[in-house]
């Protein structure tokens, strides 16, 4: 059982925005400004996307965004496109260690 | 453009030792300012963190995981390493490396390609 919780799987047609919760607690989600959210496509590494809640790093596209309120984090993805497709993890600083979601398949139809 | 790669056996024993070396190139370990550490995902399942390290030695391990892990690091081959030990089937999983932010639970930044190693006998 992951320690942030994600939905198992969201979907959306190509040009269609998309969102991604990831709830923790107030320990981790709710407690820090440091979650981030990673692209994880079959059989390649993760790629980080958002860092810091709302930051994206040099080279991610600007249709990727995040946010949150309270213990729960989103990730938006607006303008889908088919390379779009893939895992998505959130990460959120804890005192103790950096704490994973179960991950999101997103499927562009 | 910074690199890493992680390298070391892909097939260990149960209850013995698992080791593995995580080369990075295009930028000095010992140079900066930023933490090193290790990611695992079991075959069809979520990333765990393990531990970080800093170049000094510092180190940081997950709590569920810490009477088995040890990270160090070799700033003359600007390398690091995991050694977990007293392996089982559960401890089967692609092993990353990465370069993490200015903090030892900072986001994970440049990610090697990850490893397999299996745990069987």
């Amino acid at each position: 059982q992951s320690a942030l919780t994600q939905p198992a799987s969201v979907s959306g047609s190509p040009g269609q925005s998309i969102t991604i919760s990831c709830t923790g607690t107030s320990s981790d989600v709710g407690g820090y400004n440091y979650v981030s959210w990673y692209q994880q496509h079959p059989g390649k590494a993760p790629k980080l996307m958002i860092y810091e809640v709302s930051n994206r790093p040099s080279g991610v596209p600007d249709r990727f965004s995040g946010s949150k309120s309270g213990n729960t984090a989103s990730l938006t993805i607006s303008g889908l496109q088919a390379e779009d497709e893939a895992d998505y993890y959130c990460s959120s600083y804890t005192s103790s260690s950096p704490v994973f979601g179960g991950g999101t398949k997103l499927t562009v139809l | 453009q910074l690199q890493l790669q992680e390298s070391g056996p892909g097939l260990v024993k149960p209850s013995e030792t698992l080791s593995l070396t995580c080369t990075v190139s295009g930028g000095s370990i010992s140079s900066s300012s930023y933490y090193w550490g290790w990611i695992r995902q079991p075959p069809g399942k979520g990333l765990e963190w393990i531990g970080s390290i800093y170049y000094s030695g510092s180190t940081y391990y997950n709590p569920s995981l810490k009477s088995r892990v040890t990270i160090s690091v070799d700033t003359s081959k600007n390398q690091f390493s995991l050694k977990l030990s007293s392996v089982t089937a559960a401890d089967t999983a692609v092993y990353y490396c990465a370069r993490l932010g200015y903090n030892w639970n900072d986001a994970m930044w440049y990610w090697g390609q990850g490893t397999l190693v299996t745990v069987s006998s």
